[in-house]
């Protein structure tokens, strides 16, 4: 198995422009996890869906970051506009859905707004 | 709700020496523990995990966690490092909803020769 997909694996962008970050999950796990890391504040979780929908999105700083899983094989995290403060690595992870199931993570997505 | 503790943010430790770093958990519920660790420049992967059973726990790389319950403590060890362990090493806790986990904040470890 391929592993967990993530793309791009670095971005560098202008404050105010659109970031658009792309995952594919490993085959047959139904849980897929968006993650952010920064010295500052750690591992931090965005959202995560079960079966394609979005189950918690309490982690999403604020209404510029939106995400989608429009199928079981793909999902996105958006930031419109971007600032500055967005930078980090952002990670996808996916497992299976029961708990104590192993989270597989991305290599990540390298962020930086200039 | 459960959350997880780290205590120490870097551990600097010679080759060849014994390393232990450790993890505490609240939880008022069973919990499931699990041990991740991330190199540079990569994801977070797994080392081992407890769901249930013997309290010690054989990971990857030659790591061991005890999980103790009166002690609300899940400590990860090694009896001697290398240093290709160095990396920094995350405790989480299952917390429900599926499949989601609470992250503690990381311990470097820093392997010198």
């Amino acid at each position: 198995d391929a592993g967990v997909i993530q793309s791009p694996r670095h971005e560098v962008t202008e404050m105010g422009q659109e970031v658009t970050l792309r995952c594919k999950p490993i085959s047959g796990h139904n849980s897929l996890f968006w993650y952010r890391q920064t010295m500052m504040r750690g591992l931090e979780l965005l959202i995560y869906f079960n079966n394609n929908v979005p189950i918690d999105d309490s982690g999403m700083p604020e209404d510029r970051f939106s995400a989608k899983m429009p199928n079981a094989s793909f999902s996105t995290l958006k930031i419109q506009p971007s600032e500055p403060r967005d930078s980090a690595v952002y990670f996808c992870a996916s497992s299976r859905t029961s708990g104590g199931e192993t989270q597989y993570f991305g290599p990540g997505t390298r962020l930086l707004v200039l | 709700a459960q959350s997880v503790t780290q205590l120490d943010s870097q551990v600097p430790v010679f080759e060849e020496a014994p390393v232990e770093l450790r993890c505490n958990y609240s939880s008022s519920v069973s919990v499931y523990l699990f041990w991740y660790v991330q190199y540079p420049n990569q994801g977070l992967q797994l080392l081992l995990k407890y769901l249930s059973g013997s309290t010690l726990v054989k990971g990857i790389n030659g790591f061991e966690a005890e999980f103790n319950k009166s002690q609300t403590s899940f400590h990860l060890r090694k009896p001697s490092v290398h240093i290709s362990d160095t990396a920094e090493y995350f405790c989480a806790v299952y917390t429900g909803g599926g499949n989601k986990l609470t992250f503690g904040t990381g311990t470097q470890l820093k392997v010198e020769l």
